[in-house]
């Protein structure tokens, strides 16, 4: 079975500044999918990147990139001169290609400090 | 246009009642998922649809818990004989195909249940 590991349960940010959050996976498959969601305190999910893992190059969304590592099976979320509206939870999630359910690690509280 | 809607946001109910949760996904949307989600942690897979199908349940916790999506659009979530660990956030998201390389599921508020 697939797993999802994000083993820092909270992090802290300076505004502006930039913050790495980790997450690692499990899996056998070579064809899959990954994803960051956002969860706010309106607790709504909302999706912040996504990685193929058959492309080698980092998926990059604004502030939002990506650092995959497939042979490490890492897959890092980088948040660029963070804002105040950044402060969520994060959820990473993996998804098997042929397979639709997204597996989730437990999230990871980021602050941001003005 | 209109996002994943949920209904109820909030239901309380007491130990021993049954509950039926709805999810009403993007029109034109195939799939259509339910996950659960318990304070502080991921939400966790229960099951999901393909226009009426039902593709896959293996994460339904128990013979309490049924899906259904009769004519292909709304779903609903029925949980038989509820129990105080059923208390959680129930989430349903969509997507426009199952599969799809660029498939990206789409979230729903949520409704979040508590069992007294």
């Amino acid at each position: 079975a697939q797993t999802v590991t994000q083993s820092q349960p909270e992090m802290s940010v300076q505004e502006a500044e930039t913050v790495t959050l980790s997450c690692t996976y499990d899996t056998s498959e070579s064809d899959y999918y990954l994803f960051w969601y956002k969860q706010p305190p309106s607790r709504q999910m909302i999706l912040v990147i996504r990685q193929e893992a058959y492309k080698q190059q980092n998926a990059t969304e604004n502030r939002f990139s990506v650092n995959f590592q497939k042979a490490a099976k890492s897959f890092s979320l980088k948040i660029s001169d963070s804002q105040l509206g950044d402060a969520a939870m994060y959820f990473c999630a993996y998804r098997h290609g042929a397979n639709s359910k997204l597996t989730f690690g437990k999230g990871i509280t980021l602050s941001v400090r003005p | 246009g209109a996002g994943v809607s949920q209904s109820p946001r909030y239901k309380v109910t007491k130990r021993g009642q049954d509950v039926a949760l709805r999810c009403d996904p993007i029109s034109g949307h195939v799939s259509l998922y339910w996950y659960r989600q318990a304070l502080g942690q991921g939400p966790e897979f229960l099951t999901y649809f393909n226009y009426e199908a039902q593709q896959d349940k293996s994460g339904l916790p128990n013979d309490r818990f049924s899906a259904e999506r009769p004519e292909g659009s709304i779903s609903t979530l029925t949980i038989q004989r509820t129990e105080q660990r059923d208390s959680a956030m129930y989430r349903c998201a969509s997507s426009f195909t199952g599969t799809g390389a660029q498939e990206t599921q789409y979230f729903g508020p949520g409704t979040r249940l508590l069992v007294l």
